[in-house]
């Protein structure tokens, strides 16, 4: 079983649209990371959470850490074809490890 | 600052073959991390290094194996390839020691095909 999901698990919008992506799970974490990657490249880090309700804000990328700590969203505003992109959350587990749900593909069409 | 390097970027194996990765961290980093990116399962954990010592290891079998050397530079093997081991592999580094907070920089990855 996945410690993270991710949902929907691929998302194709318009340009100029809003979209929101989920990543859930049953486990309760100190702190969680959204990352985005793009084709031929490694993850890149967008934003650390890590106090329960947290709201942290990236341009038009807004990201929301669940209040029990166990889910956090991602919502981007008006999104661009730059905007495209999987997108992966991350959370440390067990004896410290990094664990990555699988992803949030998203393809922003011009 | 230069970014994590990976090399090489491709490799066509056959099974049965082993293979060996490297990655240079940034500089001044001490924490390197591998993992395996496929369509199906997604990034899972390979392991962590940190000051030459493995300090984290993930749910693979004992094929896969890696090392730290003094220079925080990193390779990782993998024995007896089977048609399963096609993947990405991404190494990543940090200044520490797998804090929670910690960032990930990650390289570009090198794509593994097996034959």
């Amino acid at each position: 079983t996945q410690l993270l999901e991710q949902s929907p698990q691929f998302l194709s919008i318009q340009e100029g649209e809003n979209l929101t992506v989920y990543c859930n799970s049953s486990s309760v974490f100190s702190s969680l990371q959204w990352y985005r990657q793009e084709p031929g490249e490694g993850p890149v880090l967008l934003v650390t959470v890590v106090t329960g309700g947290e709201v942290k804000k990236l341009k038009r990328l807004t990201f929301q850490f669940g209040d029990a700590r166990k889910d956090s969203s991602l919502h981007i505003t008006a999104a661009q074809p730059g905007d495209t992109g999987l997108y992966l959350c991350a959370a440390r587990y067990g004896n410290n490890r990094l664990a990555f749900g699988k992803g949030n593909q998203v393809v922003v069409i011009p | 600052k230069a970014g994590v390097t990976q090399t090489p970027r491709y490799l066509i194996k056959t099974r049965g073959q082993q293979v060996t990765l490297s990655c240079s961290p940034i500089s001044g980093h001490r924490s390197v991390s591998w993992y395996q990116q496929t369509p199906g399962q997604g990034l899972q954990f390979l392991f962590e290094y940190f000051s030459e010592t493995q300090r984290n290891k993930g749910n693979f079998p004992g094929r896969f194996s890696g090392r730290q050397f003094s220079n925080s530079r990193s390779e990782m093997n993998v024995s007896t390839l089977e048609l399963g081991d096609s993947a990405l592999y991404l190494c990543a580094s940090s200044p520490n020691a797998g804090r929670s907070t910690d960032t990930q920089y990650f390289g570009p990855g090198t794509r593994l095909t097996v034959l």
